[in-house]
């Protein structure tokens, strides 16, 4: 099926670094979704988007939906360890499913 | 708020046999509610959308018979691996959705190993 384009795919940071992570898509999303997954459990949603050109913060995260409303990106600052897991975007139209990007793989180096 | 249960968390079954994946809505209805399944490394591949009180509708590529999916409730959603065979093993993850708030919000999942 249909995926976002998530860059990049994986990511080897330092703890106290700054981390940036986006998608783009073809298509137009009214809803912009980022999720975070540890291994072997469920995604947990982190940040909604629901309007272009929105800018929304939940801690250290912050994202963004796009004016075009075809991309998002998602910023984390000051990582730590424990931030460390599989990151995806999600693009969500009006009729409830979800397309998702591939992942962007996080390790955080103590 | 918004939590979904899902059970088991992790089953080992042998070949031809059949495995119930439970997904439960704890604290809110949810009226959609979506099974997918996901490789090591991999995305989210969906596999079905499952609307309470009708049947489920299956993405091209995933077997019906093979995958019975069952929304009897509003809180409460089943899938089925019918007659299962060491390749239907894999991670299970089921969501739940809101009406009109257009999020999901995703099951523990269920490890599937068969033998």
């Amino acid at each position: 099926g249909q995926q976002l384009n998530q860059s990049p795919q994986s990511m080897f940071i330092q703890e106290g670094e700054d981390v940036s992570m986006n998608c783009t898509s073809s298509s137009i999303f009214n809803t912009w979704l980022w999720y975070k997954q540890e291994p072997g459990e469920g995604p947990v949603l982190l940040i909604a988007l629901y309007k272009a050109g929105e800018l929304t913060s939940n801690g250290r995260l912050t994202a963004q939906f796009g004016i075009t409303r075809k991309d998002s990106f998602l910023n984390i600052s000051a990582s730590i360890p424990s931030d460390v897991g599989i990151y995806f975007c999600a693009g969500g139209t009006s009729y409830g499913k979800l397309t998702f990007g591939q992942g962007t793989i996080l390790t955080v180096h103590p | 708020g918004a939590v979904v249960s899902q059970h088991p968390s992790w089953v080992i079954c042998k070949s031809g046999t059949s495995v119930k994946i439970e997904c439960r809505s704890l604290d809110f209805q949810a009226t959609t509610m979506f099974w997918y399944r996901q490789f090591p490394k991999q995305s989210l591949m969906l596999m079905a959308t499952s609307n309470e009180g009708s049947k489920a509708t299956y993405e091209q590529g995933v077997e019906k018979d093979k995958f019975l999916i069952n929304h009897a409730s509003l809180t409460l959603s089943t899938l089925t691996v019918t007659s299962a065979h060491p390749e239907d093993s894999s991670f299970y993850i089921c969501s739940a959705g809101i009406q009109g708030a257009n999020i999901q919000y995703f099951g523990a999942g269920t490890r599937l190993s068969v033998l």
